[in-house]
């Protein structure tokens, strides 16, 4: 594809809701980055993929957080019992290889937890 | 957490001028890399600097490292309203993990 893409760009929940964002990376890219980005700040790591593998998950806030990548293509994060702190916007990145220095970034899931 | 630092947080100036910003930075780096995101949108890849790099040009970019002080600086020449955004800095951990600082937010009236 043209470029990184994600969906929904906008979600609203209730808190305690789950909720799932999906990320369709750049075709044949086979690192794939999740990032959580709080309002007036810099993105934080979440995961990272290399193809269907999830090697670093150490970023993730909480086990209420969990990302897959089934086929080492499109990417999953999905957040269980939404909290308001879970409010921000999710980045998603791909790379075309693990040693690949430039990370191609969607535009963003915006969550909203009322 | 945030790795490392960018001031000034916000940084207004008029078409023409240049703008100048700094990142400070806590671990030992290969690289050191620069980011632009417009509102609501992604973040972009401006430029990259090795650790055995002191300075480097793109176009109206210019780019600077001091791995003595783990400090860079991003210049942007003869700055346009299109430049208007916010910019990041952002090291690299060997797995490709970036570490981002908070950004300066950049005005650019015309």
């Amino acid at each position: 594809g043209a470029g990184v893409s994600q969906s929904p760009r906008y979600k609203v929940a209730k808190r305690g809701q789950d909720v799932a964002l999906r990320c369709d990376p750049i075709s044949g890219h086979v690192s794939l980055f999740w990032y959580q980005q709080a309002l007036g700040q810099g993105p934080e790591f979440l995961t990272y993929f290399q193809n269907e593998a999830q090697l670093d998950k150490s970023g993730l806030p909480s086990d209420r957080f969990f990302a897959e990548r089934p086929e080492g293509s499109v990417s999953t994060l999905k957040i269980q019992r939404t909290q308001q702190e879970d409010s921000a916007v999710y980045l998603c990145a791909s790379s075309r290889r693990l040693g690949s220095h430039e990370q191609y970034f969607g535009p963003g899931t915006r969550l909203t937890v009322t | 957490s945030q790795q490392g630092e960018e001031d000034p947080q916000a940084l207004s100036i008029q078409e023409g001028e240049n703008a100048t910003m700094n990142c400070s930075y806590k671990t030992s780096i290969n690289n050191l890399q620069w980011y632009r995101q417009n509102s609501g949108r992604g973040l972009v890849h401006l430029i990259l600097i090795r650790s055995n790099e002191r300075e480097k040009h793109s176009g109206r970019l210019r780019v600077t490292l001091d791995t003595s002080k783990k400090s860079s600086s991003l210049l942007i020449t003869a700055s346009r309203a299109a430049d208007t955004a916010s910019y990041f800095c952002a090291s690299r951990s060997t797995l490709g993990r970036l570490y981002f600082g908070r950004g300066t937010q950049l005005t650019v009236w015309p």
